[in-house]
């Protein structure tokens, strides 16, 4: 079955850019959106943004509207992997960090386990 | 942007009894694009109603959804051990969000 991966380097300084990949592992990413979403300490879901592969040359992408622009998301569907860019981060944007799949039937139906990203210096 | 505003925060029951969540959405949620996770520590949420109502596949039938426009329900008929939790609704018919959650736990 379809199962995702997320890594990325666990602690960014604010100020600077976070990275975080996902591996989709059990499927193609193609004909599908896959989101990020982030979970604060203690608080809600917040989606981040998806990106959707139609083929294997181009990925369409849209974002929150109260992070777009700090955010980019891409992806290599030669690795089967999409990847999260963060600009500017600060303490505020210490989260657990989820990739995740949007089912074709509505909702988020397959996520990662989760990484814990902190911004700290 | 839709809020959804779900209540109560906390919800304390026995096992055996019946839990009614509630999300209330700041403007209606189109042809009933929302969905009902769980949620336990440490573990990522478990989609377990899209579409306002329908279950997804493997999921017991004591979870049950429902609504429309901007007020659903997500009620628990019997709760089991396993189902004390953290459940969030979330809305797909604009750009998703997610409500705060609603935790039920052990009385």
């Amino acid at each position: 079955q379809v199962q995702l991966q997320e890594s990325g380097p666990g602690l960014v300084k604010p100020s600077e850019t976070l990275s975080l990949t996902c591996t989709v592992s059990g499927g193609s990413i193609i004909n599908y959106y896959w989101s990020w979403i982030r979970q604060p300490p203690g608080k809600g879901l917040e989606w981040i943004g998806y990106i959707y592969y139609s083929d294997s040359s181009s990925g369409s992408t849209n974002g929150n509207p109260h992070l777009k622009r700090r955010v980019t998301i891409s992806g290599d569907t030669s690795k089967n992997q999409f990847s999260l860019n963060m600009s500017s981060v600060t303490a505020a944007d210490t989260a657990v960090y989820y990739c995740a799949r949007d089912g074709v039937s509505g909702g988020f139906d397959i996520w990662g386990q989760g990484t814990m990203l902190t911004v700290s210096s | 942007e839709i809020v959804l505003t779900q209540s109560p925060g906390t919800l304390s029951l026995s096992p055996g009894e019946r839990a009614t969540l509630s999300c209330t959405a700041s403007q209606s949620v189109s042809s009933n694009f929302l969905a009902w996770y769980q949620q336990k520590p440490g573990q990522a949420p478990r989609l377990l109603i899209y579409g306002a109502s329908t279950r997804v596949t493997g999921i017991p039938d004591r979870f049950s959804g429902s609504g429309s426009g901007t007020d659903f329900t997500l009620t628990i008929s019997r709760l089991e051990p396993e189902d004390f939790a953290v459940y969030s609704c979330q809305q797909y018919g604009s750009s998703p969000t997610f409500g705060q959650g609603t935790k039920v736990e052990v009385k």
